[in-house]
């Protein structure tokens, strides 16, 4: 078993829907869970990351955290075509910037006009 | 703004070639980063540095080295590369701790090798 899984998609709503991208992870004591964006032909860049259980908001974006079930999701609010991105969670192993990350495959996100 | 830059963008090469990925940081990092990404396999952890000279085994780091002299700058060596090291290959730095709410990630564009 994936220590975190991700649904690659593609995943395709119109502008200003609400998304909702979902990863499953496996082990129980991971504390941190981010959430990055990749655009076409970049690098991947940190868009948030959020601490154990709850909800974690910025601007349209809301990351959320269901430790007893191992999910979590971000949300994007009124979205628009320049969200279209691949999604990629992400798990570090520790609290320090030398900790291993999991990353997760990335949904693929298309908003259409 | 230029944060994290990569050698080149595309880059071909024969099997059998020594290949030299390079990437510069200008953000003090400590931290430096080589992934691998492939379509439903996400970002492998191929080598990484916690500072200059010092190097840590990632997750796959058969058919690679790697080299760090200057802080800024972290070079991934692919000593004979093959077809099956054909990938888009992404470098970070990172700063800081995350329960201080001063962590730093960012990625290089990418390099996409391709070995014929």
């Amino acid at each position: 078993q994936k220590e975190v899984e991700q649904d690659p998609g593609p995943l395709s709503v119109p502008e200003g829907a609400i998304v909702s991208l979902n990863c499953t992870y496996s082990n129980s004591a991971f504390q941190y869970f981010m959430w990055y964006r990749q655009y076409s032909r970049k690098g991947p860049e940190l868009l948030m990351y959020t601490y154990s259980s709850g909800n974690k908001e910025d601007g349209r974006f809301t990351a959320q955290v269901d430790k007893s079930s191992k999910y979590i999701s971000l949300f994007i609010r009124d979205s628009q075509p320049s969200d279209s991105a691949t999604y990629l969670c992400a798990i570090p192993r520790g609290y320090s910037s030398a900790s291993k990350i999991i990353f997760g495959s990335g949904t693929r996100l298309s908003i259409r006009p | 703004d230029v944060k994290v830059t990569q050698s080149s963008r595309y880059l071909v090469k024969r099997t059998g070639e020594k290949v030299f990925l390079e990437c510069v940081q200008d953000m003090d990092h400590e931290n430096m980063f080589w992934y691998r990404q492939d379509p439903g396999l996400g970002l492998r952890l191929i080598y990484f540095s916690y500072d200059v000279k010092m190097k840590e085994k990632g997750d796959i780091p058969e058919g690679y080295s790697v080299s760090r002299e200057k802080k800024e700058r972290f070079s991934l060596i692919l000593e004979s590369a093959s077809t099956n090291q054909t990938s888009m290959y992404l470098c970070a730095s990172r700063s800081g701790w995350i329960l201080a709410g001063t962590y730093e990630q960012y990625f290089g564009p990418g390099t996409r090798l391709t070995v014929t």
